[in-house]
């Protein structure tokens, strides 16, 4: 089937540890992107790459990092220097304007 | 930064009725969107209306944008207990960024 998968599912880390979320797509979509989402909240950009190896930052980069060494992929590091990084992640890719999400990653920091 | 702001926050109605929801954003746009979301899931395309539209039809959808107000709004005719999701609009400048409002809250009671 043709889409994006998220993985993992749920997710817990302990304080002080780097987590890293995978994204896969085969739609072939040059674009992608990675939002979280708070309890309540709308979407608030992280990063989003429009071609392999080149990503921006979004509104709310610090304490993250990607990578974009392939077109299918686009992992989002966690790293321990995220404040508060327990929320719903959300991958995307886009086409002609239009986003298409995963499922999402819900991390929880214990 | 969130640009599109729904309004109302929550919205109850009994199937049947029409449902109502409004978006306001602050700066230009090539187009806005609207996306449902199911609770815990990813978020799914409804409609895209570009700049140069001042209304558009999908289904029981309908859509319309009002750029000298910098408003919009999505009408979902006939609503059923299956349209329960979260609602958001989502505006597009002329990169490749896609900005989220908060989102409505619509509950549809049998």
């Amino acid at each position: 089937d043709g889409g994006i998968t998220q993985s993992p599912k749920y997710l817990f880390r302990k304080e002080g540890q780097n987590v890293t979320l995978s994204c896969e797509q085969n739609l072939n979509h040059d674009a992608m992107y990675w939002y979280r989402q708070d309890p309540g909240q709308g979407l608030r950009l992280i990063y989003y790459s429009q071609i392999v190896n080149d990503f921006q930052k979004g509104d709310i980069a610090e304490g993250y990092s990607v990578s974009r060494e392939k077109k299918e992929s686009f992992p989002l590091t966690v790293t321990s220097a995220q404040k508060n990084p327990t929320a719903f992640y959300l991958c995307a890719t886009r086409e002609i304007g239009e986003l298409f999400f995963g499922e999402g990653s819900r991390l929880t920091v214990l | 930064s969130q640009q599109g702001e729904e309004d109302p926050q929550a919205l109850s109605i009994q199937e049947g009725e029409n449902a109502t929801m409004n978006c306001s954003y602050k700066t230009s746009i090539n187009n806005l969107q609207w996306y449902r979301q199911n609770s815990g899931r990813g978020l799914v395309h409804l409609i895209l209306i570009r700049s140069n539209e001042r209304e558009k039809h999908s289904g029981r959808l309908r859509v319309t944008l009002d750029t000298s107000k910098k408003s919009s709004s999505l009408l979902i005719t006939a609503s059923r207990a299956a349209d329960t999701a979260s609602y958001f609009c989502a505006t597009g400048g002329s990169n490749y960024k896609l900005t989220f409002g908060k989102g409505t809250l619509l509950t549809v009671n049998p």
